[in-house]
C-alpha cells in the first residue's frame, strides 16, 4: 500500500513553455504533498509543501509564480513549471503523507525535466 | 540551522565486504531520522526511520543505528544489487519538512 504515482517520468520542453507534473496517491488520501528538486549528485531540496485545499507554502528562494502548485484533491497534486528555462532542468520528486501513509514513507518515482 | 552530512561521498566495496555509511546531523529537536535507497533516475525508496538514540532497525543485509549526533547504516556482506545511493534525512521539531544529506553512492563489485 501507500503508492505514489508521478508522471511524466521524463519530459523535454522548449525554453519559454510550461510543463505540468502530476503526483497521485493511488491507495490513500494524501493530505500533505511535498515537492522536491534534485540536481545531479546532490541532495533533495524541498521546494514547497501543500495541504489539500490550501495554498502551498514555498521554501525561501523558490519562486511561487514560476513553480505553481495545485493540491485540489486528496489524491492529486500538480507542479507546473511556467516559462521554463534551461536552468530549471532538474529532477523533480513528490512525496505524500496522509492516513495510511506515514510521513516520509512514500515518494514518487521522479520526473526528469530537460529544457532546451 | 539544521544540517545533515553524509560520508563517505562514494564507497566501492567487493561483494561480501561489509562496511558502514555515516550520517551526522545537527537539528533542533529530532522527530525522526530516515534512511532511503535511491536508484538512478528513481525516487527514494524508504528503508528505515529511527526516533531515539540507541534505537536500531534491521532489514536483510542492512542495519541502521542512531546516536544523539549521528546514524550509521551498516551493510553486511553486500551484493551487487545493493549498489545505489543511500540518502539520510532528518525531520526536526521546528520545521515540518525533511532535510536530506547529499547521499553516499555505493558500488558493490562482484
Amino acid at each position: 500500500g501507500a503508492v505514489v504515482s508521478q508522471h511524466p517520468s521524463r519530459v523535454i520542453c522548449k525554453s519559454g513553455t510550461s510543463v505540468k507534473i502530476e503526483c497521485r496517491s493511488l491507495d490513500f488520501q494524501a493530505t500533505t504533498m511535498f515537492w522536491y528538486r534534485q540536481f545531479p549528485k546532490q541532495s533533495l531540496m524541498l521546494m514547497a509543501t501543500s495541504n489539500e485545499g490550501s495554498k502551498a507554502t514555498y521554501e525561501q528562494g523558490v519562486e511561487k509564480d514560476k513553480f505553481l502548485i495545485n493540491h485540489a484533491s486528496l489524491t492529486l497534486s500538480t507542479l507546473t513549471v511556467t516559462s521554463a528555462h534551461p536552468e530549471d532542468s532538474s529532477f523533480y520528486i513528490c512525496s505524500a503523507s496522509g492516513q495510511g501513509a506515514n510521513y516520509g514513507y512514500t515518494f514518487g518515482s521522479g520526473t526528469r525535466l530537460t529544457v532546451v | 540551522e539544521d544540517q545533515v552530512t553524509q560520508s563517505p561521498e562514494a564507497l566501492r566495496l567487493q561483494e561480501g565486504e561489509s562496511s558502514s555509511l555515516n550520517c551526522s546531523y545537527t537539528v533542533s529537536g529530532l522527530r525522526g531520522l530516515f534512511w532511503y535507497r535511491q536508484d538512478p533516475g528513481k525516487g527514494p525508496e524508504f528503508l528505515f526511520t529511527l526516533y531515539s538514540a540507541g534505537e536500531e532497525k534491521e532489514k536483510e543485509r542492512l542495519k541502521a543505528t542512531l546516536t544523539k549526533k549521528e546514524s550509521f547504516l551498516h551493510i553486511t556482506a553486500p551484493k551487487p544489487e545493493d549498489s545505489a545511493t543511500y540518502l539520510c534525512a532528518v525531520r526536526a521539531n521546528v520545521n515540518n519538512d525533511m532535510r536530506f544529506g547529499a547521499g553516499t553512492r555505493l558500488t558493490v563489485k562482484p
